[in-house]
C-alpha cells in the first residue's frame, strides 16, 4: 500500500505570495492532518480534515487554510506569506474511524522557503 | 530526557548499547502516546504507540514504558544500530470524544549512534 505523498517536495516563494500544498493520504484513510515543523517551534498541529470537513484546528492565523476533496486528498493554502512561514509542512493520514486511538502516518513533507 | 515543549536534547551511544529516550508530558488527560523517528529530510516514521490503560508495550527492539503517576514516557531501543540515528519525538493525544486527531509533539531528542 502506498504511503502518504506530498507535492511539491520543495518550494521557494517570496513574501506576500500565496502557496498551495497537496497531500494524498494512504488509500482508505479518510482523516488528513497538517503540521508545521520549524527548528524553533517543533511540530505544531495546523488542522485536521475528515469527510471534506475541518474537524480540528490548531492555533494558526487565518492565512492558513485547507480543504479536503471527496477522494480524501487534501490541500493547504497559505496566503500573504511571511518569512516566518518558512518550514517543513507535513501531512499525516489515519483511517479516521474515531472508534479508538489511531496512529497517524506521515508523508515526507513539503519544504517551503519564503524569501 | 525531554518534555513536551522544551529544547532538543541529544543522546550519544555506542553501537550495540541500549538507548533510553525520555519524555515528560504535562496533560494528565492525555490517553494515547506515540513515538516517532525522524531522519534527516524525511517525515516522522511511526515506531510504537501505547494507550493509557497500559504501562508497557514491546515491539521489535523497542519498548515503551508509561508512568502515569509522574507523567513520564520512555522509549528503550535495544542493541542500538547506526541506522537508529535520528530525532525521536514523543507525541500525546487526548480523547476528546471521538474527534481526536490533534497530536501534541515534544521538541524531540537527537540520538547519535557511534560505530
Amino acid at each position: 500500500k502506498a504511503g502518504v505523498t506530498q507535492t511539491p517536495r520543495y518550494l521557494i516563494k517570496t513574501r506576500g505570495q500565496q502557496v498551495t500544498l497537496s497531500c494524498s493520504p494512504i488509500s482508505g484513510h479518510r482523516s488528513v492532518s497538517w503540521y508545521q515543523q520549524t527548528p524553533g517551534q517543533g511540530l505544531q498541529f495546523l488542522f485536521e480534515y475528515f469527510s471534506e470537513t475541518q474537524r480540528n484546528k490548531g492555533n494558526f492565523p487565518g492565512r492558513f487554510s485547507g480543504r479536503q476533496f471527496s477522494n480524501s486528498r487534501s490541500e493547504m493554502n497559505v496566503s500573504t506569506l511571511e518569512l516566518g512561514d518558512s518550514a517543513l509542512y507535513l501531512c499525516a493520514s489515519s483511517p479516521g474511524l474515531a472508534e479508538y486511538q489511531e496512529t497517524q502516518y506521515f508523508g515526507p513533507g513539503t519544504r517551503l522557503l519564503v524569501l | 530526557g525531554e518534555s513536551v515543549g522544551l529544547h532538543l536534547p541529544t543522546l550519544s551511544v555506542q553501537e550495540g548499547d541500549n538507548s533510553i529516550i525520555n519524555c515528560a508530558y504535562s496533560n494528565s488527560a492525555s490517553d494515547y502516546f506515540i513515538w516517532y523517528k525522524q531522519e534527516s529530510g524525511k517525515g516522522p516514521q511511526f515506531i510504537i504507540d501505547i494507550r493509557s490503560n497500559m504501562d508497557k508495550r514491546q515491539g521489535q527492539r523497542v519498548t515503551v514504558l508509561l508512568n502515569k503517576t509522574v507523567k513520564h514516557l520512555s522509549l528503550q531501543i535495544a542493541a542500538t544500530q547506526p541506522g537508529d540515528s535520528a530525532v525521536y519525538f514523543c507525541a500525546e493525544n487526548i480523547d476528546s470524544g471521538g474527534s481526536n486527531y490533534k497530536l501534541t509533539f515534544g521538541k524531540g531528542t537527537l540520538l547519535t549512534v557511534n560505530p
